[in-house]
């Protein structure tokens, strides 16, 4: 089993729509969670942190549910520029900043 | 702040010679770590280092690659001999401990 797994989609959805990710972790001790994103032939970049409480940046809402080792990731109101792969990413528990990647999930956002 | 610097953006080899990349981290980053990207694998951790010191290299695929960091400014990643089943992108990210990574453009190496 991967240590981080996420659906690959592709999700196409229209502007406008409201879209979902999820991603399921492997190891119950992971204490740091976030969500990058990486456009075609690019570098990932971070989009946000992931924590406990849930937490939202403008038409991103990232939520987290320890008991399920479960992570999600909302999109309001999508742009034609949110269109790129979506990576969760969890530590590997036992210090030194060690980040695992899922495969990531992409997303097609037409007019 | 210039990020992290990779060089080189492309790197096309013959199978057999010996590819060095290159990585700057952000100043005052004390984790680096070099990943590889491909289709069929995603990204895969190779290795990374704390305060210069490697702290695991369980992902480097072979004795083929080695990585070194000889100061808090400078590391190379080194394939010898390189092989067509090595070409990826090969990122370089650096990490102000806590933090999510910040990552480098990539190297493009093409191994023919």
């Amino acid at each position: 089993r991967k240590e981080v797994e996420q659906d690959p989609g592709p999700f196409n959805v229209p502007e406008g729509a409201t879209v979902a990710f999820n991603c399921t972790y492997s190891n119950s001790a992971s204490q740091s969670f976030f969500w990058y994103r990486q456009d075609c032939r690019k570098e990932p970049k971070l989009l946000m942190s992931v924590y406990s409480s849930g937490n939202e940046d403008g038409r991103f809402t990232a939520q987290l549910n320890r008991a399920s080792q479960y992570i999600s990731l909302l999109i309001r109101d999508s742009k034609l520029s949110d269109s790129a792969t979506y990576l969760c990413v969890v530590d590997r528990a036992g210090g030194y900043n060690k980040l695992i990647f899922g495969a990531g999930t992409r997303l097609a956002v037409h007019p | 702040d210039a990020g992290v610097i990779q060089s080189p953006r492309h790197e096309v080899t013959e199978m057999g010679q010996e590819v060095t990349l290159r990585c700057k981290p952000i100043s005052g980053h004390n984790s680096l770590f070099w990943y590889r990207q491909t289709m069929m694998r995603g990204l895969e951790l190779l290795i990374y280092f704390n305060n210069n010191v490697p702290i695991d290299d369980s992902g480097m695929p072979e004795d083929r690659f080695s990585a070194k960091m000889p100061n808090a400014s400078f590391s190379t990643l080194k394939i010898q001999p390189s092989e067509p089943r090595d070409s990826a992108v090969y990122f370089c990210a650096s990490r102000p401990g806590g933090h999510g990574y910040t990552f480098g453009s990539g190297t493009r190496l093409t191994v023919v």
